[in-house]
């Protein structure tokens, strides 16, 4: 059993929907990611949170908005998306960022298949 | 700038063959880490093994080994007498400290498909 879970596993949206994928990491962790994983191509990371603040947002479209309410939760709001934002979005956790040891290992969830139409 | 070349897209070999992935990192940081990930056909990320780059001692871990090699850059990743369930994508990933953080450089993966 993953200690990174999200929801939904599978989302179909239309461009003009609003929607959100949802992730919460039962590890106890102070770091959140979002990676997007598309075909062919190397997982990108988006956005990076420590303790509940972003601290990295690498030239994400302002059409993924993330948000991290707690060190456990983290969303990424879906508004006017299109067909080419079709991927796999991973949510990962680590104890920290800068961390050395085990603190370095970033953790992944099962991933929200997302589809746009 | 860090890199990770996976140069092989896709292997096949036959249940019980033995297969080895190679991973060839490139980075100007002196302290780093170094990972492979498994990923089913689910879309999970499952963590296999982290080396840092002081420490070049060969890891077993089942029927899982690793061979890192810093004069070479090189981190390969072998399984011994394979299985059906080890069919996956794996991923090579690079940490370091150059940008600040703690972020993954990922190659692009390997895809392994062990057939009976």
């Amino acid at each position: 059993e993953t200690g990174v879970t999200q929801t939904p596993r599978h989302l179909v949206m239309g461009m003009t929907n609003k929607k959100s994928l949802k992730c919460e990491q039962h590890l106890g962790h102070n770091a959140m990611y979002w990676y997007k994983q598309s075909a062919k191509k190397p997982l990108e990371l988006m956005f990076v949170y420590s303790l509940e603040e972003r601290v990295e947002n690498n030239s994400v479209p302002s059409r993924f908005s993330p948000e991290c309410p707690n060190s456990s939760h983290l969303f990424l709001h879906l508004h006017t998306l299109q067909p080419e934002d079709s991927a796999l979005y991973l949510c990962a956790s680590s104890q920290d960022l800068t961390g050395h040891g085990s603190g370095n290992t970033i953790y992944f969830g099962e991933g929200s298949w997302l589809t746009v139409v | 700038a860090q890199k990770v070349t996976q140069a092989q897209t896709e292997i096949s070999v036959v249940e019980k063959e033995d297969v080895t992935l190679d991973c060839v990192y490139e980075t100007r940081d002196t302290t780093y880490y170094l990972f492979w990930y498994k990923q089913p056909p689910s879309g999970e990320l499952v963590f296999l093994i982290r080396r840092n780059s002081f420490d070049e001692q060969n890891e077993i871990s089942g029927r899982y080994s690793w061979n890192f090699q810093k004069s070479t850059s090189s981190f390969n990743f072998t399984i011994t007498a394979s299985q059906v369930v080890d069919s996956a994508v794996y991923f090579c990933a690079l940490s370091g400290f150059t940008g600040g953080g703690n972020k993954l450089t990922f190659g692009t993966g390997t895809q392994l498909k062990v057939e009976l």
